[in-house]
């Protein structure tokens, strides 16, 4: 079974633009988690999205949005970016939305923005 | 309040050895999921390792144990046998029963250093 995929891999901004970021999630999964990750603030949860819904949303600015199409498909839009939104920014899926054995989060390889 | 505390900064091991990784954990919460979760240098979060707080037994995957002490509050990651392929940060997560959807509380991670 195919892992989680994120594209693009790597991005270059400038400040003030604004970027989309994308994630597949495993078949058959139909939660999608967001989660930036910097050196000072480590791992932050962003947004999860779940038949096409936000369920859960972290504590980031309204700059950061997303959407979840009906493929369970996941984008993340950040606009008017600033420097510090310079992170690793990682996807994650699993199976349900409820927590507990069997619905482990499974991680892509990250989309690795840098905003000048 | 941090709710994932991971003391160690970095940590070092030669090939073969056993090394914990320490993880306490704060909630008030009677019901809980603790997993551990390997990141290389490539970025992927790959998961190890997942205890449920009313598991009785600790949780093994082949060479990952998890040294679950729910008074302390503390859920340690034990690799047996070290290999050099074991080098990368290693991260300690939670999540709670009582919260939506399946948001994952991170520890700001441990990195090991295996040697041959």
């Amino acid at each position: 079974k195919a892992g989680v995929t994120q594209t693009p891999r790597y991005l270059i901004k400038t400040r003030g633009q604004q970027v989309t970021l994308s994630c597949s999630p495993i078949s058959g999964h139909r939660s999608v988690s967001w989660y930036q990750q910097t050196p000072g603030q480590g791992l932050q949860f962003l947004f999860e999205y779940f038949s096409e819904t936000q369920r859960n949303k972290g504590n980031f600015p309204g700059r950061f949005s997303g959407r979840q199409f009906s493929n369970s498909r996941s984008e993340m839009n950040v606009s008017t970016l600033e420097l510090g939104d310079s992170a690793l920014y990682l996807c994650a899926s699993s199976p349900r939305l409820a927590g507990g054995p069997g619905n482990e989060q499974f991680f892509g390889p990250g989309t690795r923005l840098t905003v000048l | 309040a941090q709710k994932i505390t991971q003391t160690q900064p970095g940590m070092f091991v030669q090939e073969k050895e056993a090394v914990t990784l320490d993880c306490t954990y704060d909630t008030s919460d009677q019901s809980y999921g603790l997993f551990w979760y390997k990141q290389p240098s490539s970025g992927e979060m790959i998961f190890l390792i997942y205890q449920g707080s009313y598991d009785e037994q600790n949780a093994t995957e082949g060479r990952y144990s998890l040294n679950f002490q729910k008074a302390r509050k503390s859920a340690n990651l034990v690799i047996s046998a070290s290999q050099l392929g074991d080098s990368a940060m290693y991260f300690c997560a939670m999540r709670e029963s009582n919260q939506a959807g399946t948001a994952l509380i991170f520890g700001k991670g441990t990195t090991l250093s295996v040697s041959s």
